[in-house]
């Protein structure tokens, strides 16, 4: 079964929104979890590492006070796209790993699409 | 056969056939790969890993293959079922700073009845 649940699992809202997107880990906690943006058939791209108690890190050309991320508990990282515009528009999907060390499988959320009008 | 799009490679492949995907990946100093499975609308499945100490590995149906030596990996699925219609990712795991999954372009599978 999912071990990372995300929701909602799709928005419609208008332009100029602020949307919030929750991830959790279901049955494990996950001081580190991810989040992805995909446009339609393109390949996941890493926007975000969220760390649980400290700040996000921020992968190159994201804008990290349009997407804010709050990594509260060991168990819920949120995904905030503040302001949205048509632009921001996409999948995003989040991810958690069960095992603090490295070299094991990140588990994905079933994503959110995002629509902005 | 096997074709690239403007964005996704595909393949097509009769039901109870073999199927391959293939991968190439860029950083040398990766040490641990993943094969994903995404269904329309979906988020990605873990299908199986393998770590750079290793050049192949088996599961159900699935078999991973890595040379390092040229940097590609392969997906190999026996025996391909309908269900198995989807995009495969494979990812590599990139060490240095911060740990972090790179995803490849995906290749779209078909699989016709």
């Amino acid at each position: 079964g999912a071990v990372v649940s995300q929701h909602p699992s799709r928005v419609i809202c208008k332009s100029g929104t602020s949307v919030k997107i929750e991830c959790r880990s279901l049955d494990f906690q996950a001081t580190t979890m991810f989040w992805y943006r995909q446009f339609p058939k393109q390949s996941l791209m890493l926007m975000a590492t969220s760390n649980e108690g400290s700040k996000a890190t921020y992968e190159q050309g994201v804008e990290k006070d349009k997407f804010l991320i709050n990594h509260a508990s060991l168990t819920l990282s949120t995904l905030t796209v503040t302001s949205a515009h048509p632009e921001d528009s996409s999948f995003y999907i989040c991810s958690a790993r069960r095992d603090r060390t490295s070299n094991q499988p990140q588990h994905f959320g079933d994503g959110t699409r995002l629509s902005i009008l | 056969g096997e074709s690239v799009g403007l964005h996704l490679p595909t393949l097509s492949v009769q039901e109870g056939d073999n199927s391959i995907i293939n991968c190439a990946y860029s950083n040398s100093a990766s040490d641990y790969f993943i094969w994903y499975k995404q269904e329309s609308g979906k988020g990605p499945q873990f299908i199986i890993d393998i770590r750079s100490n290793m050049d192949k590995r088996q599961g159900q149906r699935v078999t991973v293959l890595l040379n390092k030596t040229v940097k590609h990996l392969s997906l190999q699925i026996a025996a391909t079922q309908p269900g198995d219609s989807a995009v495969y990712f494979c990812a590599e795991n990139r060490q240095g700073g911060s740990e972090k999954l790179v995803f490849g372009k995906g290749t779209k599978l078909t699989v016709n009845p």
